[in-house]
């Protein structure tokens, strides 16, 4: 299974959007509403941002947002703030044959 | 406190064997499946292994079947990897993630296993 395909950067001034797409396939993104992403900054573990796609857990700002159409999935971070700098990574269910988890190649959001 | 606390990380030869231990607090542990992540230094994020809440469910990533054992005590809110038969591509930080469903809501901070000679 390969890994899920994210852009290597992007970057943009604070309160601008940006947005990370994610792209698999039908066997994963396209297959399953099961894709999440996770905010890692230098060092520090992972965390859940946005899971079965569009939710968002307890505690995390309304500024970040998921959505899919087909095989892409996408993270769109509106009003970017200096904390939102760090890298991020998608992550779908991709159990077709077997049970499996593929993440993305991640993505280091920069702000301007 | 919610947390996930990771031990047994090491340097090890190829070849040799590690056992992770991962222990969690402030939450129901039985209540959630758990997986074990792993991080190789500057790279991306690999799913390693799965076991559902009670335990009679596993899974394993290819790259480590048959080599790793993933097993857990919900009475001592504890997660465990026993890694044998370990190879330099092993080399990684590997956390521990509690889910409720498809995503992996908490995670450790991770413990770093290096394989080398």
């Amino acid at each position: 299974q390969s890994a899920l395909t994210q852009p290597r950067s992007v970057s943009g001034s604070p309160g601008q959007s940006v947005t990370i797409s994610c792209t698999g396939t039908s066997s994963d993104v396209g297959g399953y509403n099961y894709v999440s992403w996770y905010q890692q900054h230098p060092g520090k573990a992972p965390k859940l941002m946005i899971y079965d796609v569009s939710k968002r857990p307890s505690g995390v700002p309304d500024r970040f947002s998921g959505s899919k159409s087909g095989n892409t999935a996408s993270l769109t971070i509106s009003g970017l703030q200096a904390e939102d700098e760090a890298d991020y990574y998608c992550c779908s269910y991709a159990g077709s044959y077997t049970f499996n988890y593929v993440f993305g190649t991640g993505t280091k959001v920069t702000v301007l | 406190q919610v947390q996930l606390v990771e031990s047994g990380g090491g340097l090890v030869k190829p070849g040799g064997s590690l056992r992770l231990s991962c222990a969690a607090s402030g939450f129901t542990f039985s209540d959630y499946y758990m997986s074990w992540i792993r991080q190789a230094p500057g790279k991306g994020l690999e799913w390693v292994s799965y076991i559902s809440s009670s335990g009679s469910t596993i899974y394993y990533a290819d790259s480590v079947k048959g080599r790793f054992t993933i097993s857990r005590d919900n009475a001592k809110n504890s997660l465990y990897l026993q890694m044998n038969s370990l190879r330099a591509e092993d080399t990684a930080v590997y956390y521990c993630a509690a889910a409720a469903d498809a995503s992996f809501d908490l995670w450790g901070r991770g413990t770093l296993v290096t394989v080398s000679s």
